[in-house]
């Protein structure tokens, strides 16, 4: 039983246009996602953050989107650049331990 | 500042081993968290310590059993190793002012034979 779905295991973008991820989940108590992105041989390093009273959080060229009535988030890169290619993972947390619980990932290329 | 550091980076282990991973949190983090990582999946939550007690647990059996110690270094340590428990195990650590947000070491790649 997934809490967290990213339903697009991969996502080829153009360098200098918009790479758009999503990602879905289904806990209702879920009260803050985030977004990881993570090379191999690494660990996920930590992009940007939402808390569930917000709908919209910007960071520079990242942009995260939360729809709490369609149980719905998504990341945008712009412009999105080859350094940008990895693995991006949406988490979610709740609860006094704030474990997180992420989705499979969905694998960016950004073609030159 | 440093961030979050965990040894070894690579271990081969046999079937019914017993195995020791190490963390060292970011600096000013109290909390760690461990997570199991399958190949093609996301990271799956283990447990969690804060001021030396286990505070939150994933679905995981009691052969996975951990530490914290005075420093806010950790230790995951697991009993009779079962194939499936080759992964890469994360440790990740937040601090006082921000947990929800946690920051995430390299990781260590675990093989089981």
């Amino acid at each position: 039983d997934q809490q967290v779905k990213q339903n697009s295991p991969s996502l080829s973008v153009q360098e200098g246009r918009i790479s758009i991820l999503n990602c879905d989940y289904t806990n209702s108590m879920f009260d803050y996602f985030l977004w990881y992105k993570k090379y191999p041989a690494e660990g996920p390093t930590f992009l940007i953050s939402i808390s569930s009273i917000k709908d919209k959080n910007e960071d520079g060229r990242f942009t995260v989107f939360l729809n709490k009535s369609a149980k719905h988030l998504s990341l945008h890169i712009v412009p999105s650049q080859p350094g940008d290619s990895a693995v991006y993972f949406c988490a979610a947390s709740e609860g006094s331990a704030r474990q997180l619980t992420f989705g499979s990932g969905t694998q960016l290329t950004v073609l030159p | 500042e440093t961030g979050v550091t965990q040894s070894p980076t690579h271990l081969i282990k046999t079937r019914g081993q017993q195995v020791t991973l190490r963390c060292s949190s970011q600096s000013g983090h109290n909390t760690v968290s461990w997570y199991q990582q399958a190949l093609g999946q996301g990271p799956q939550f283990i447990f969690q310590y804060y001021r030396e007690e286990e505070n939150g647990r994933g679905n995981f059996p009691p052969r996975f059993s951990g530490l914290q110690f005075p420093n806010y270094s950790s230790e995951l340590n697991v009993n009779a190793l079962e194939l499936d428990d080759s992964a890469l195990y994360l440790c990740a650590s937040s601090s006082p002012r921000s947990q929800e947000t946690q920051y995430f070491g390299p990781g260590t790649r675990l093989l089981v034979l």
